[in-house]
């Protein structure tokens, strides 16, 4: 079936740091993929998403390009803030007649410190 | 444009009890997905509904339920309460064109003692 991997977390930086949170998946056909964001007490707000290979979703400084190849979505950000601490995950939706469905990572919590 | 709603927003329930969360989806949108969130599990799908039907449905036990009604509106019903439901449970809803894209709620958080 379906899956998504995220790195393990928690990830701890400084703020400016470059971050980067891995995530592969395995699934058949040609998924699409997302960035989902929670803030501690809240739902998910998507963050960014692409929907077919070589695309790249950005959103907020937020990047990540979707790899057929390496089945990877990692999501990368230049310059991180104190208000980018949150719970990050990666997601793919399979399509189809799944197009409500999607199967997450475990999420990665971050921590930015000023 | 109002987003998701969900209610109510936490509840305690006792086990053996039932339980019943309601979501009103972004208006227009026709489609509701519901998730389950724990420190274990994290997110799990539970079902969709769309246009009043159940269009897929996850791995969980006939207690969870779920119906959609004709102004798009859902709930989702947990009976015979575990203390394993307890969970943030998550609706999320999407327009009728055909895309993964989900606008959550913030959910309905459930702690069974």
């Amino acid at each position: 079936g379906d899956s998504v991997t995220q790195m393990e977390g928690p990830v701890t930086l400084s703020e400016e740091a470059f971050l980067t949170i891995n995530c592969t998946y395995t699934a058949t056909g040609y998924p699409s993929l997302f960035w989902y964001v929670q803030y501690p007490g809240e739902g998910l707000q998507l963050l960014l998403k692409a929907t077919k290979a070589d695309d790249k979703g950005s959103n907020k400084g937020f990047e990540a390009t979707y790899r057929k190849e390496t089945t990877s979505f990692h999501l990368e950000k230049g310059s991180v803030q104190v208000s980018d601490s949150a719970v990050y995950f990666c997601a793919l939706n399979a399509g189809g007649t799944s197009y409500g469905k999607l199967t997450f990572g475990q999420g990665t919590i971050l921590t930015v410190h000023p | 444009k109002a987003g998701v709603t969900q209610t109510p927003r936490y509840l305690i329930k006792t086990r053996g009890q039932q339980v019943t969360l309601s979501c009103s989806p972004i208006s227009g949108h026709r489609s509701v997905s519901w998730y389950q969130q724990t420190p274990g599990q994290g997110l799990q799908f539970l079902f969709e509904y769309f246009s009043e039907t159940q269009r897929n449905k996850g791995n969980f036990p006939g207690r969870f339920s779920g119906r959609q009604f004709s102004n798009s509106r859902s709930e989702m019903n947990v009976s015979t309460l575990e203390l394993g439901d307890s969970a943030l449970y998550l609706c999320a809803s999407r327009t009728s064109v055909n895309t993964g894209e989900l606008f959550f709620g913030e959910g309905s958080r459930l702690t069974v003692l």
